[in-house]
């Protein structure tokens, strides 16, 4: 079965960096795109951005254009998530989920807790 | 940009009907899905291509699309349907996300 396993809960402080991971099982990684999604205490759901698992090839949201940098490594069905220059307003859930647009299904992982504090 | 507008919240008591719609200009040229979320976990699709409904989706759940407007409807809502409901559409090679609809069922 199809899963998306993420990486650990993250402290860090203003300024800083984190990187996040998320491992696919279940189906062939270069197949589909992996976005990240995050979601900021009692806020909804905002997307970050993607990557395309087969060519690399990224999109990103404007709104976090020039912070982020979505990666992957193939030879170990990881996706990679890296925001920079931190601020407490990062503070959130880090979600990745594969591109299933127009399918029946949707596959998220668990979600990876960021918190930003001096 | 994209933009999806949805009601911050609704409110039926159990066995009525919800409606939660959201709208945005996008939605006349691109299918939409919804999700829904509860405290603590991951979102859970509810329905996909403006009208479908995945497998173990209960009927209750259906959608529909006119123009530029998307309405989720959950006929005889049950106490377990509360949470965070989401539409969104993939267009441009973007995620739009509404900004989420609390439903309560009390």
């Amino acid at each position: 079965q199809v899963q998306l396993v993420q990486s650990g809960a993250e402290v860090r402080k203003p300024g800083a960096s984190v990187k996040l991971s998320c491992t696919a099982s279940g189906y062939t990684f270069t197949t589909y795109a992996m976005h990240w999604v995050r979601q900021a205490p009692g806020q909804g759901l905002e997307w970050m951005g993607w990557i395309n698992a087969g060519n690399g090839n990224t999109k990103y949201s404007q709104k976090f254009q020039g912070r982020v940098t979505i990666t992957r490594d193939t030879s170990a069905s990881t996706a990679y998530m890296e925001l920079s220059s931190l601020r407490s307003e990062d503070t959130a859930v880090y979600y990745c989920a594969r591109g299933d647009e127009g399918m029946p299904v949707a596959y998220w992982g668990q979600g990876t807790l960021v918190t930003v504090s001096s | 940009s994209f933009d999806l507008t949805q009601p911050s919240s609704v409110s039926v008591s159990p066995g009525q009907t919800a409606r939660i719609t959201c709208s945005g200009d996008v939605l006349a040229k691109k299918y939409a899905r919804w999700f829904q979320q509860k405290p603590g976990q991951a979102p859970v699709l509810v329905i996909y291509k403006d009208n479908e409904r995945p497998s173990g989706i209960p009927a209750r759940f259906s959608g529909f699309s006119s123009g530029t407007t998307v309405t989720l409807t959950i006929s005889g809502a049950q106490v377990e349907d509360e949470g965070d409901y989401y539409c969104y559409c993939a267009a441009d090679n973007i995620w739009v996300f509404g900004g989420g609809t609390k439903l309560t069922v009390l």
